[in-house]
């Protein structure tokens, strides 16, 4: 199966910083990418939903400032969590998918952000 | 709105022994359904999903999901499982806007 590569694995940093996750579809197209957020011994849920050139769609409760979502080209989309808490620590896990829903979507390996 | 519920938050079996685990959806059209199985700190790796047709799917790793409209259930089930099934299992739909909804999931234990 195809395969999508998040970088990096995990992060540290410190409380006010930034910190940019990215997620890239190794060997297809994306048209596009989700950004999961994963809180311990929970389920997934959906922050956003990006299209390859143009803006990401933002679930309800997500701040868009806050979570900058970027999807810079068919296999590269970008997360940053700009002025970073020790409430933003969580497990960050994007999703690509080449074409419509009843295509698969593939995931990547996550990232483990701690804030401190 | 669309929704999963997972209702069993843990599931303990013994290795060799059969393997249900239980899904409903709320959807108010034909979904797309998913059954996602995520090891400790890694991604989400894709048992099987449903789109249409036969709604008995078989997929990865000996897994299989029945598909019952009637119940909007969608179980996973495997017939012997392994040590190394131990793991968080996902059941989600496919919505509207193409998005994929996950429930709580699962944690399958399994005993020596």
């Amino acid at each position: 199966g195809a395969v999508v590569s998040q970088h990096p694995s995990w992060v540290i940093c410190k409380s006010g910083t930034s910190v940019k996750i990215e997620c890239r579809s190794l060997d297809f197209q994306a048209t596009t990418m989700f950004w999961y957020r994963q809180f311990p011994k929970q389920s997934l849920m959906l922050m956003a939903t990006s299209n390859e050139g143009s803006k990401a769609t933002y679930e309800q409760g997500v701040e868009k400032d806050k979570f900058l979502i970027n999807h810079a080209s068919l296999t590269l989309s970008t997360l940053t969590v700009t002025s970073a808490h020790p409430e933003d620590s969580s497990f960050y896990i994007c999703s690509a998918r080449v074409g419509p829903l009843n295509t698969e979507a593939f995931f990547g390996q996550g990232t483990r952000l701690t804030v401190v | 709105a669309q929704s999963v519920t997972q209702p069993d938050i843990h599931i303990t079996v013994s290795e060799g022994a059969s393997l249900e685990l239980r899904c409903n959806y709320s959807y108010g059209a034909t979904p797309y359904l998913f059954w996602y199985v995520q090891s400790p700190g890694q991604g989400l790796q894709l048992l099987l999903k449903y789109f249409s047709g036969d709604t008995l799917v078989q997929g990865i790793k000996g897994f299989e999901a029945e598909f019952k409209r009637s119940q909007s259930s969608f179980n996973l089930r495997k017939p012997s499982v392994h040590w190394s099934d131990a793991a968080e299992y996902f059941c989600a739909v496919g919505a509207v806007n193409d998005k994929i909804i996950f429930g709580k999931g699962t944690r399958l234990h399994i005993l020596p």
